[in-house]
């Protein structure tokens, strides 16, 4: 099956400093979404991307489906952007259309 | 508010005892399934459907059961839980086809003891 690989896997930000978190994957994809996982384990969904660039607020995303990668950017990072962010593909082809999980780049903003 | 709900959020159980987890979704999705989430393993896919009364294992069934009767209910089953069946699991939901966006639950955080 596909697999999906992030990282950096942990990363420690002062308050106000910027990221980039990667997502690599290893075969096309037909979606790619970005989550984050709130200190409290609920799954936050950021942005759907399977190619191209959003952005919301802070945050923005860019997907690079040729490539194969997904970056993640954070900016002007906050104390709430504590948690773990988790990149999940579909493989073109998975018959069951399953969301594959990267394992995660656990992020943590002192103040 | 489009939305995936479940219940409980916690539980906490004994060994064999029969539970189900639920999960309703309002936004008239075809797909739905159920992941659980431990250390080191990331998040498994158990079970999914994708429509009512079409159901099929996922990465990791076993010592589960899963219905979908209605198109908005899709309820997650331990017929004898086990304490391997101690985790953190959450539902899904998207609309047919791989490339469209998955909401998910709240998650519901179930120890076996």
């Amino acid at each position: 099956g596909i697999q999906v690989e992030q990282s950096p896997p942990d990363l420690i930000l002062q308050e106000g400093a910027n990221s980039t978190l990667r997502c690599n994957f290893s075969d096309s994809v037909n979606n790619l979404q970005w989550f984050h996982q709130n200190p409290w384990g609920q799954l936050i969904n950021l942005f759907y991307i399977p190619s191209g660039t959003k952005q919301n607020g802070r945050l923005s995303a860019t997907t690079v489906a040729t490539e194969r990668y997904s970056l993640l950017y954070i900016s002007s990072s906050q104390t709430t952007d504590t948690g773990v962010y988790f990149c999940a593909v579909v493989g073109w082809g998975n018959a069951g259309n399953m969301l594959t999980f990267g394992g995660g780049t656990r992020l943590m903003v002192k103040p | 508010e489009a939305q995936v709900t479940q219940n409980p959020r916690y539980l906490i159980t004994v060994t064999g005892k029969k539970l189900t987890v639920t999960c309703s979704q309002n936004m008239n999705h075809e797909y739905m399934s159920w992941y659980r989430q431990d250390p080191g393993l990331g998040l498994r896919q158990i079970y999914y459907s994708m429509n009512v009364e079409v159901t099929d294992k996922g990465d990791v069934p076993e010592g589960y059961k899963v219905s979908r009767k209605e198109k908005r209910n899709f309820p997650l089953i331990l017929e004898s839980p086990s304490p391997n069946q101690t985790s953190l699991y959450f539902c899904a939901s998207r609309l047919q086809g791989g490339n469209t966006e998955a909401f998910f639950g709240q998650g519901t955080r179930l120890t076996v003891v």
